[in-house]
């Protein structure tokens, strides 16, 4: 079975703090892809970045960075220098190996930079 | 702007009634998905539509229909509406059924049984 944990509920940061989303999956095949997705307070859904099963080459863009270690079944997002409009949930999702139906979601995190 | 077009953006409505929810995907995308976020249940996946055709379902209620027509807009119709089907409903759409397309997601419709 596919499974997404996103065990942290709520994170609270000041503005310019770093900070580390965590997301650890379960999964049985040796393919499969990873998903970051944003949910600002406006209530769309924003995808951030794309990650397959095979490359595990850590990825940076601007501020965000994504660590993805398939040792611990993790593909954690870290956000630095955080910003106020970074506020928003984040969800990490993983894909179906053969089809992206059914893509699975974790609960999400809820990250509230304040000034 | 992900380019996917949810119509209305807010629906109140009563028990017992129906309503139906439309879904412009992006331009070019043939895959078309169903996505129900409550505050309980998280982001379940309801249907997906591949260039008209039903391609997999996931937690749909009987109560709940979709299909998706020959110029790819989707509609969702929910009927006998409960109190518990208060949620905000989302489409997303993908250019392929390929496991690695990212699906990008509308603004979501927020729908209210009182």
């Amino acid at each position: 079975a596919q499974k997404v944990t996103q065990a942290q509920t709520e994170i609270s940061v000041v503005e310019k703090e770093d900070v580390t989303l965590d997301c650890v999956y379960e999964t049985r095949d040796t393919t499969y892809y990873l998903f970051w997705y944003k949910q600002p307070p406006s209530g769309e859904l924003v995808f951030l970045i794309r990650r397959n099963s095979f490359d595990e080459q850590n990825e940076i863009s601007g501020r965000y960075s994504w660590n993805f270690q398939k040792s611990t079944s993790s593909f954690n997002f870290t956000i630095t220098a955080s910003q106020v409009v970074d506020s928003a949930v984040y969800f990490c999702a993983l894909s179906h190996p053969y089809n992206n139906n059914d893509m699975r979601f974790g609960a999400g995190t809820r990250l509230t930079v304040k000034p | 702007d992900s380019g996917v077009t949810q119509t209305p953006k807010h629906l109140i409505t009563a028990t017992g009634q129906r309503v139906t929810l439309r879904c412009s995907p992006r331009s070019g995308d043939l895959s078309v998905y169903w996505y129900q976020q409550s505050l309980d249940q998280g982001l379940q996946f309801l249907i997906q539509y591949y260039n008209g055709e039903e391609r997999a379902k996931g937690n749909i209620l009987e109560r709940f229909s979709a299909q998706q027509f020959p110029d790819l807009h989707s509609e969702l119709n929910l009927s006998s509406l409960e109190l518990g089907d208060s949620a905000l409903y989302f489409c997303a759409s993908s250019a392929s059924k390929a496991p690695s397309s990212p699906l990008h997601f509308g603004n979501g419709t927020r729908l209210t049984v009182t």
